[in-house]
């Protein structure tokens, strides 16, 4: 079945930092891709998506590039503040509308220090 | 637009007794799904509901759990014979179906968190 596996942690950076958080996929078909953030006291935000191959998603600063050669889709930051202080999710779905079920990869929680 | 909300956000129940839980989505959204959360794990799919019909079930939801959303709105997640490994953050997530091209967002609640004594 579908898999995702994520970059594990805890990840911890300073302020300004460039950030890279892993994610490899195994799916049949054509996925959508996903990253979800959580934040200290709050519920799963959708951060950015890409729907086929060599799309890339971009959301507050964060991008990643859905590389179906390596099966990948690495989430990137140049330059990290503390308020993206995290658990980051990668997902995949076998839908290019996502609203079909999600499958996670384990999470990163990521800290950056002032 | 609320948001997706979860009643109750935690629940302690003692091994053996039932529980029930509650989902009510964006009030526009056909489409409603369940997962669980475990401590250091991501979610994973329980099942999910468009309108009223309950299209598709994971194996990890086992002839103790049974969903439903009668009127195709909110919906109930009951656990009869609560068991420790059922000890978990419940998601509720809600999206449109519209059979049209595009993207349709899952928005997820704040979740209930089960605990199992």
């Amino acid at each position: 079945g579908d898999s995702v596996t994520q970059m594990e942690g805890p990840v911890t950076l300073s302020e300004e930092a460039f950030l890279t958080i892993n994610c490899t996929y195994t799916a049949t078909g054509y996925p959508s891709l996903f990253w979800y953030v959580q934040y200290p006291g709050e519920g799963l935000q959708l951060l950015l998506k890409a729907t086929k191959a060599d799309d890339k998603g971009s959301n507050k600063g964060f991008e990643a590039t859905y590389r179906k050669e390596t099966t990948s889709f690495h989430l990137e930051k140049g330059s990290v503040q503390v308020s993206d202080s995290a658990v980051y999710f990668c997902a995949l779905s076998g839908s290019n509308f996502g609203n079909e079920k999600l499958t996670f990869g384990t999470g990163t929680r990521l800290t950056i220090i002032p | 637009d609320t948001g997706v909300s979860q009643d109750p956000r935690h629940k302690i129940t003692k091994r053996g007794q039932n529980v029930t839980f509650r989902c009510d989505p964006i009030s526009e959204h056909n489409r409603l799904y369940w997962y669980r959360q475990t401590l250091g794990q991501g979610p994973e799919f329980l099942t999910y509901f468009q309108n009223e019909a309950q299209l598709e079930k994971s194996r990890l939801l086992s002839d103790r759990f049974s969903a439903e959303r009668p009127k195709g709105s909110f919906s109930t997640l009951e656990i009869q014979r609560t068991e420790q490994g059922d000890s978990a953050m419940y998601l509720c997530a809600s999206s449109l179906a519209l059979g049209l091209a595009g993207f349709y967002e899952q928005y997820f609640g704040p979740g209930t968190r089960l605990t199992v004594t």
